[in-house]
């Protein structure tokens, strides 16, 4: 198995302009989730999903879109760009609601917005 | 909201010696997990150890152990027989039942030969 991947690695955005972060499991988790970790942080939850065709917001959704129309594939799209979102991006993973489920990380993608 | 405070921004050990990193949260939840997970310069999240809140017994990892205080909504973690493969970000998190987790801003820890 690949885990959990992401791409791309790094990318450099001009403010404005739009992009895609793909992020893709093939451990047939029903959960995914999008973080954001910036410089000397923790991470903070973009958006998760608990299935195909459901997705909800976490601490700091402004700014982003997602969808999750398979188990496999929950893209994080950003409208507009703006130095604010400025990041490391990571992608994450896990099985089952009711357990304590361990979450299973991407690589993560550095991007610069300028 | 949930919060998760981890009040020291670094800390350093000696090789084979042991450490305890402080972990703070604030929850009206009754039921949730807890998590300390390790990122090294590769910036790859590594899942260090894991609470459920509902046990009174503290988890243990090998070297790694916690110090589960639900009353005071503590979850301390010591590392013993520190190595200098331990040197990393260290992250305290907290997830409710619905799995939206949320971390602390990190400790970073060194261990010195």
């Amino acid at each position: 198995n690949a885990g959990v991947t992401q791409t791309p690695k790094f990318r450099i955005l001009k403010i404005g302009q739009s992009m895609t972060l793909q992020c893709a499991q093939d451990m047939n988790h029903n959960y995914m989730y999008w973080y954001r970790q910036d410089p000397g942080m923790g991470l903070k939850l973009i958006y998760y999903s608990v299935g195909a065709g459901i997705t909800d917001k976490g601490e700091v959704p402004n700014g982003y879109n997602v969808s999750r129309s398979t188990t496999e594939d929950f893209p994080l799209r950003l409208e507009l760009a703006a130095p604010s979102q400025t990041s490391v991006y990571f992608c994450a993973s896990s099985y089952s609601m009711t357990l304590p489920s361990e979450q299973y990380f991407g690589p993560g993608t550095r991007l610069t917005v300028t | 909201a949930q919060t998760v405070t981890q009040s020291q921004p670094e800390m350093s050990v000696q090789e084979a010696e042991t450490v305890t990193l402080s972990c703070t949260y604030d929850t009206s939840e009754n039921n949730y997990y807890l998590f300390w997970y390790k990122q090294p310069p590769s910036r790859q999240m590594i899942l260090v150890i894991r609470q459920e809140a509902y046990k009174q017994q503290n988890a243990t990892e090998n070297r790694f152990s916690v110090n589960f205080q639900k009353a005071a909504k503590s979850f301390s973690l010591k590392i013993s027989d520190s190595q200098l493969g331990d040197t990393a970000m260290y992250f305290c998190a907290f997830m409710k039942p619905t799995n939206d987790m949320r971390f602390g801003a990190g400790t970073r820890l060194t261990v010195k030969p």
